[in-house]
């Protein structure tokens, strides 16, 4: 398996761009979720799916931020307009089981710049 | 507001030695957790998952878990080098901040 792919692995764009992040999970697995890391605040959970619906959002920052997963091999994370303090390592993992009771598989990242 | 906390270190240990990374959480109802581990500029991998109280044994990890004190810890044993990483105690969504441990030679 190639594991949960994300794309793209690198990201520089200016301040109020529309950014769009890409995500395949692990074939089978039935929870996807987005993670946000920086040295200040740590590993955050944006947003995370099971079944391609989404079950807890209460991590995404603001309106700028929205996220979808339209089946079961494919999540997006846009966010729009882009700001500098959005500037961090964006994390998606994927799970065998509900909720997050399961180990989580986490890709490898998209590190992402707003100048 | 649940919790997941951890001291950040750095811990340093000398190599050979046994490392003691240690997690609180305040969620009373919580079944189940998690270590993973981070290596600078990677991703966070799992390696022990805990859910009854006492010890489990993977090879030279053991995961502690007291559901009493809310506390879980994670040892590792003949700490090596390559064991340097940031050390991610998980529980319901959250992330702990990680603890940043040292093996120096």
């Amino acid at each position: 398996d190639a594991g949960v792919i994300q794309s793209p692995r690198h990201e520089v764009t200016e301040m109020g761009q529309e950014v769009t992040l890409r995500c395949k999970p692990i074939s089978g697995h039935n929870s996807l979720f987005w993670y946000r890391q920086t040295m200040m605040r740590g590993l955050e959970l944006l947003i995370y799916f099971n079944n391609n619906v989404p079950i807890d959002d209460s991590g995404m920052p603001e309106d700028r931020f929205s996220a979808k997963m339209p089946n079961a091999s494919f999540s997006t994370l846009k966010i729009q307009p882009s700001e500098p303090r959005d500037s961090a390592v964006y994390f998606c993992a994927s799970s065998l089981t509900s909720e997050a009771r399961g180990e989580q598989f986490f890709g490898p990242g998209t590190r992402l710049t707003v100048l | 507001q649940k919790e997941v906390e951890q001291n950040s270190g750095p811990l340093s240990v000398p190599e050979g030695a046994i490392a003691s990374l240690n997690c609180t959480y305040s969620d009373r109802g919580s079944q189940s957790f998690f270590w993973y581990r981070q290596y600078s500029g990677k991703s966070p991998e799992l390696i022990m998952s805990i859910y009854s109280n006492g010890d489990k044994e993977d090879g030279r990890f053991t995961a502690q878990l007291n559901k009493a004190s809310q506390y879980v810890s994670l040892l590792i044993r003949d700490s090596q080098p390559s064991d340097s990483a940031t050390y991610l105690c998980y529980n319901k969504l959250i992330f702990g901040a990680g603890t940043r441990l040292a093996v120096h030679p």
